[in-house]
C-alpha cells in the first residue's frame, strides 16, 4: 500500500480560475476527510465522506468549493472562482475502523497558491 | 479561541538539548493525539493518549495526558535534527464522525 496521495502537489492560479484537487486515499479505506491548513495553524476541517457519502461540510467550505467521491474510491475537490484567500494546503486523509477507533492517515497536501 | 492550545508557538534548540511543548484546553477529552508535520508534508501520528494520567513513550518522545484529560505535554530527551518539525496536537471532535481538531501547532528546530 502506497498510502494516501494528492495531485497536484503544487497549483499556481489566477484569482477568478476554476481549479480541482484529486486525493486517493488508501485502498479499503471507508471514510476521507479534506483539511485546510494556512500558514502558522493547524489543519481545520472542511468536509468528510464515508463511502461516496457526502456527510459533513465545515462552514468554510462555501458555496465555491464542492467535494465528490463518486465510487467511494478517489475524492475530488473543485473551487470555482478562486480568491486570494483560498491560497493555503489542502489535505486529505483516510481512514478506516481499527478496533475502536478511525486513525487517519494524511496525504502530502496540495499547496495552492492564488495570485 | 481556540479549542486547543500550544505553546510555544516557536522553540529553536541546539542539537542534544531537552524540549518540552504543551497543549491545553479548558474543555474534557476522551483522547488526545500528537502529530508532526514536516515541511511540505502532512501529518503523521505520533501517538494516542486515552487515560487521565497516562505516560507513553516513543524512543526519545515522551508524552503525558493530564489527570483531568484536559492537557497534554510532549517531552524530547536530546533533541536531534531529525526532530525538527511542526508539533500538532488534534482531539476528535464529539460526534461519530471522527473528524479532527487541531491547535495550531508548535515548530520545533533543533540545529546541528
Amino acid at each position: 500500500d502506497t498510502g494516501v496521495s494528492q495531485d497536484p502537489r503544487h497549483k499556481i492560479t489566477k484569482r477568478g480560475q476554476n481549479v480541482t484537487f484529486r486525493c486517493d486515499p488508501i485502498s479499503e479505506h471507508n471514510r476521507l476527510y479534506w483539511y485546510r491548513q494556512t500558514l502558522g495553524q493547524g489543519p481545520e476541517f472542511l468536509t468528510y465522506f464515508q463511502n461516496e457519502a457526502q456527510l459533513e461540510k465545515s462552514r468554510l467550505l462555501s458555496d465555491r468549493f464542492s467535494a465528490e467521491r463518486p465510487k467511494g474510491s478517489f475524492s475530488t475537490l473543485e473551487i470555482q472562482r478562486t480568491e486570494q484567500g483560498d491560497s493555503a494546503m489542502y489535505l486529505c486523509a483516510s481512514s478506516a475502523r481499527t478496533g475502536g477507533d478511525y486513525e487517519q492517515y494524511f496525504g502530502p497536501g496540495t499547496r495552492l497558491t492564488v495570485t | 479561541t481556540q479549542l486547543l492550545e500550544q505553546s510555544p508557538q516557536f522553540l529553536s534548540i541546539q542539537e542534544g538539548e531537552n524540549l518540552t511543548v504543551y497543549c491545553n484546553s479548558s474543555s474534557v477529552f476522551s483522547s488526545l493525539q500528537w502529530y508532526r508535520q514536516e515541511p511540505g508534508e502532512g501529518p503523521v501520528l505520533l501517538v494516542t493518549v486515552v487515560t487521565g494520567g497516562e505516560v507513553k513513550k516513543l524512543k526519545r518522545l515522551t508524552f503525558q495526558f493530564g489527570d483531568a484529560r484536559k492537557d497534554s505535554s510532549l517531552h524530547i530527551t536530546a533533541a536531534q535534527p531529525g526532530d525538527t518539525g511542526l508539533y500538532l496536537c488534534a482531539v476528535m471532535t464529539t460526534d461519530s464522525w471522527g473528524k479532527l481538531q487541531f491547535g495550531a501547532g508548535t515548530q520545533v528546530v533543533v540545529t546541528p
